[in-house]
């Protein structure tokens, strides 16, 4: 199994909405990321968990608030979002933080009204 | 200028060609990845290199440390192959913190 899973694959939320996004993978890794990918552009990392703890935070906005509730699970809670956030959000997992083969998943296209 | 430059930015081609996507980057590196991503929004990992070639099926990626700079190669193209491929760099000092290129928009015409 070498994939990561992310729920659900399409969102639409309003901005006084409170959401989450999901992301799973059974492949034994100790580090998952959240990504932002604007249209056309590249991803942009938001967030680096290792070994359950947040070890990067790229000075995102308080409105985006990632939990890591156990090896195989990564969520990011949305709140208070603004139309500008509307995006494609990636998760993405990798053995060990660092340079190691990356898994992404398909992403969550997230849009906000 | 970008940390990573790939090019070209769009490449159309027809079905059968031999393809190449340059990436150059000028930062020292621990790693470089090179990325698929179809239209529908999911990246898939091609290759992860630290040094010389690596080949899977029709994909075949170099890269040339002194130089700073790897090429991604697909033989005989295929439309199934359309999509944006991405270059992107892990620093010697930057941990987790990829760097992307721009993204090479691939068409592959039957």
């Amino acid at each position: 199994d070498t994939e990561v899973t992310q729920t659900p694959k399409h969102l639409v939320m309003g901005m006084t909405n409170k959401k989450s996004l999901k992301c799973e993978q059974h492949m034994g890794h100790r580090a998952m990321y959240w990504y932002k990918q604007k249209a056309k552009k590249p991803p942009e990392l938001m967030f680096v968990y290792s070994y359950e703890k947040l070890s990067i935070n790229e000075s995102v906005p308080s409105r985006f608030s990632p939990e890591c509730p156990n090896s195989s699970l990564l969520n990011l809670h949305l709140h208070a979002l603004q139309p500008e956030d509307s995006a494609l959000y990636l998760c993405a997992s990798s053995q060990i933080q660092g340079s190691h083969t990356i898994y992404f998943g398909e992403g969550s296209w997230l849009t906000v009204v | 200028k970008n940390e990573v430059e790939q090019s070209p930015q769009n490449l159309t081609a027809q079905e059968g060609e031999f393809i190449t996507i340059n990436c150059s980057y000028s930062v020292g590196i621990s790693a470089l990845h090179w990325l698929q991503q179809h239209p529908g929004g999911g990246i898939v990992s091609l290759f992860m290199l630290s040094s010389g070639k690596k080949k899977h099926g029709r994909l075949i990626a170099t890269i040339n440390i002194q130089e700073k700079h790897s090429s991604l190669h697909i033989t005989a193209s295929h439309p199934r192959d359309s999509a944006v491929y991405i270059c992107a760099v892990g620093g010697e000092t930057s941990g987790s913190r990829l760097t992307f290129g721009e993204g090479t928009q691939l068409t592959v015409n039957p």
